[in-house]
């Protein structure tokens, strides 16, 4: 089954403890993003990633970092999580020329304490 | 730069009657629009997509949308709601194709009522 995939879906941590949140999808799709959800805000892309050791910022990237190592896999780095980054977290991929159409993973619900 | 704004963070609608979720975009280039929608603990899912060809777009579930350049809007509609269609709404813009940003409104949250 085509599906991207994250890890953990939940997670409570408190401030200045590092996480990973883990992103891998089995459709060989080149671009790679993050998104974090708001309430009222939608969605809001983090990073993304054009394909193996390519990624660059999106529109709110302060505070989190990532690493493009594999093709399939995009996992998401806070190296200090803050409480406004108390969140929920989407993973999505695509390919070229599917007019900007993405696959989103499940989202990681994420509180720092 | 690409925008999106949709109209109403709720809706509430009686079960089989019209649903109408508005969503207007701003785009300085032909844009390819979408709509997802968010079922209640889970990801996001793909309803319909306007991509350059028919401006009536159909999607799943009875979903419909219709591209209106002069307007700059991108309604979706469904002529009887179900209660299944309770779930949350996104309009969301892609300025170029292939490329790899979406820009989301800020969601609306659709209650079907029995």
């Amino acid at each position: 089954e085509a599906q991207v995939t994250q890890n953990p879906r939940y997670l409570i941590t408190v401030t200045g403890k590092k996480l990973t949140v883990t992103c891998s999808q089995n459709m060989n799709h080149e671009y790679m993003s993050w998104y974090r959800q708001d309430p009222g805000l939608g969605l809001r892309q983090i990073y993304y990633s054009m394909n193996v050791e390519v990624t660059d910022k999106g529109d709110v990237p302060e505070g989190y970092k990532v690493s493009r190592k594999e093709k399939r896999n995009f996992p998401l780095i806070l190296e200090s999580p803050s409480p406004n980054q108390t969140s929920l977290y989407f993973c999505a991929s695509s390919s070229p020329g599917t007019s900007g159409e993405q696959f989103f993973g499940p989202g990681t619900r994420l509180t720092v304490l | 730069a690409q925008s999106v704004t949709q109209l109403g963070s709720h809706v509430s609608v009686s079960e089989g009657a019209l649903v109408l979720l508005r969503c207007n975009y701003s785009s300085s280039v032909p844009p390819y629009l979408f709509w997802y929608v968010q079922y209640p603990n889970q990801g996001l899912q793909l309803l319909l997509k306007y991509t350059s060809a028919a401006t009536l777009v159909k999607g799943i579930n009875g979903f419909e949308a219709e591209f209106k350049k002069s307007e700059t809007s991108f309604h979706l509609t469904k002529p009887s709601a179900h209660m299944s269609d309770a779930a949350e709404y996104f309009c969301a813009v892609s300025a170029l194709q292939g490329a790899q940003k979406l820009v989301f409104g800020q969601g609306t949250r659709l209650t079907i009522n029995p």
